[in-house]
């Protein structure tokens, strides 16, 4: 059983579209967390939920919003997808106390902007 | 300011060889110091970690870790290294005080040889 999914693995689409990127853990985890790696393989958050309440908002976009329609989902919506977007977004998990506990990283989604 | 560093962003080594992954953090309070590693077009796999007491963790595949206080460093070792060891590493920095929030370095690529 996969303990993190997300789909889809790969997205393809064109400046200007809206796209949302699905994130399931069957963990029991309560925090999640959305993480952008750019072509250079820089791994930065995005954002982190805990029990469906957001907790780290980094400096993202507006046109990014993530929704946890429960804590075993965190689903990440794009408006007007630009160039700059195409990159790997990371779906995470980790049980509580989660400064000092390890994530458990989904197999990614590629994401390509044209 | 929160920080990671990876100075190296390749290191080569024959096998059979001992291995180093250099890391060095700055962090508010009491670090907990991570290493993931990552296949290609895979997610992140958690590999060790520190949080407290002895320095030299032991963790996954043969890794170990030691956290050094006075130099502020992490560096991931292993006595004798595997072609399958060749991948991407990420050291990663948390602390109570920035509670979900992980810093990851930019990555060190490690080639193992025949």
């Amino acid at each position: 059983d996969t303990a993190v999914s997300q789909t889809p693995k790969y997205l393809v689409t064109q400046m200007g579209n809206d796209k949302s990127i699905k994130c399931e853990q069957n963990l029991g985890h309560d925090t999640m967390y959305w993480y952008k790696q750019d072509s250079k393989k820089f791994l930065k958050i995005m954002f982190s939920y805990n029990n469906k309440e957001l907790i780290i908002n980094e400096t993202v976009p507006n046109r990014f919003s993530p929704k946890s329609p429960d804590k075993a989902h965190l689903n990440l919506h794009i408006n007007s997808l630009e160039l700059g977007d195409s990159a790997v977004y990371f779906c995470a998990s980790s049980p509580p106390g989660s400064s000092y506990n390890e994530q458990f990283f989904g197999p990614g989604t590629r994401l390509t902007v044209l | 300011a929160q920080s990671v560093a990876q100075p190296e962003d390749q290191v080569n080594v024959a096998e059979g060889n001992p291995l180093t992954v250099k890391c060095t953090y700055s962090v508010s309070g009491n670090p907990y110091l991570f290493w993931y590693v990552q296949y290609p077009n895979r997610g992140l796999q958690f590999l060790l970690k520190y949080i407290t007491g002895d320095n030299l963790v032991k963790g996954s595949y043969g890794f170990e870790a030691e956290f050094n206080k006075s130099q502020t460093s992490f560096h991931l070792k292993k006595p004798s290294a595997l072609v399958s060891d060749s991948a991407l590493y990420f050291c990663a920095v948390s602390s109570f005080y920035n509670f979900n929030k992980f810093y990851f370095g930019s990555g060190t690529k490690l080639n193992v040889k025949p």
